[in-house]
């Protein structure tokens, strides 16, 4: 079965700008989770959705925001880039939100100058 | 609240055993997990351990948890190239959510 898909792979935005990250879990998971990876900070929680709606949310600001739609794929954005978002940016699908169920993407690459 | 610790690089040659350890503070933590993660690519769930489990074993994978010390530990057998890679634990309460480790880079020379 085709896995976790998340697009695009690499982008590139300035300062100021506005970007929109899409994930499409794995056919018949309801719960998608996003997660922020950089250097310095290693892997953090940003938020999770389960049938559209935002179950869980991590310590980040409200620059940082998603949906999921009725078919379980899921957007996250991020307005008034900054250069301390560059980051990779992993979303992982499952059944319900176990995290043993957990698939991972491989991730979209944004890098903000 | 979550908070996971793992040391930052092991190098190992290819045939030996190589242990990562890790410990993590949330003591209410349902599950620990070891996640492996290769350039450019995103995270693979390589084991997992249910918190009221001392040893699970997976082929050449053999996860250790001392839950009175919160320490968990990846025992991988006979390392091959294909496992250098960075390799994270994490924990998961009842909120869905995975607290993760720095990671442990672990290059495995020929």
């Amino acid at each position: 079965k085709a896995g976790v898909t998340q697009t695009p792979r690499y982008l590139i935005k300035t300062r100021g700008q506005q970007v929109t990250l899409s994930c499409s879990p794995i056919s018949g998971h309801r719960s998608v989770s996003w997660y922020q990876q950089t250097p310095g900070q290693g892997l953090q929680f940003l938020f999770e959705y389960f049938s559209e709606t935002q179950r869980n949310k991590g310590n980040f600001p409200g620059r940082f925001s998603g949906r999921q739609f009725s078919n379980s794929r899921s957007e996250m954005n991020v307005s008034t880039l900054e250069l301390g978002d560059s980051a990779l940016y992993l979303c992982a699908s499952s059944l319900s939100g176990e995290g043993y169920g957990y698939t991972f993407g491989s991730g979209t690459r944004l890098t903000v100058v | 609240g979550e908070d996971v610790e793992q040391s930052l690089f092991l190098s190992v040659r290819e045939g030996d055993s190589s242990v990562i350890n890790c410990t993590y503070t949330d003591s209410s933590s349902t599950y620990l997990y070891w996640y492996k993660q290769e350039p450019g690519a995103g995270l693979q769930l390589l084991t997992y351990i249910f918190s009221n489990m001392d040893m699970k074993q997976d082929q050449r994978l053999t996860v250790l948890l001392n839950k009175k010390d919160k320490h968990l530990s990846l025992r991988i057998a006979d390392t091959q190239t294909g496992d250098s890679a960075i390799y994270f634990c994490a924990e998961s309460g009842g909120n869905n959510r995975l607290a993760f480790g720095k990671g442990n880079q672990v290059v495995v020379i020929p």
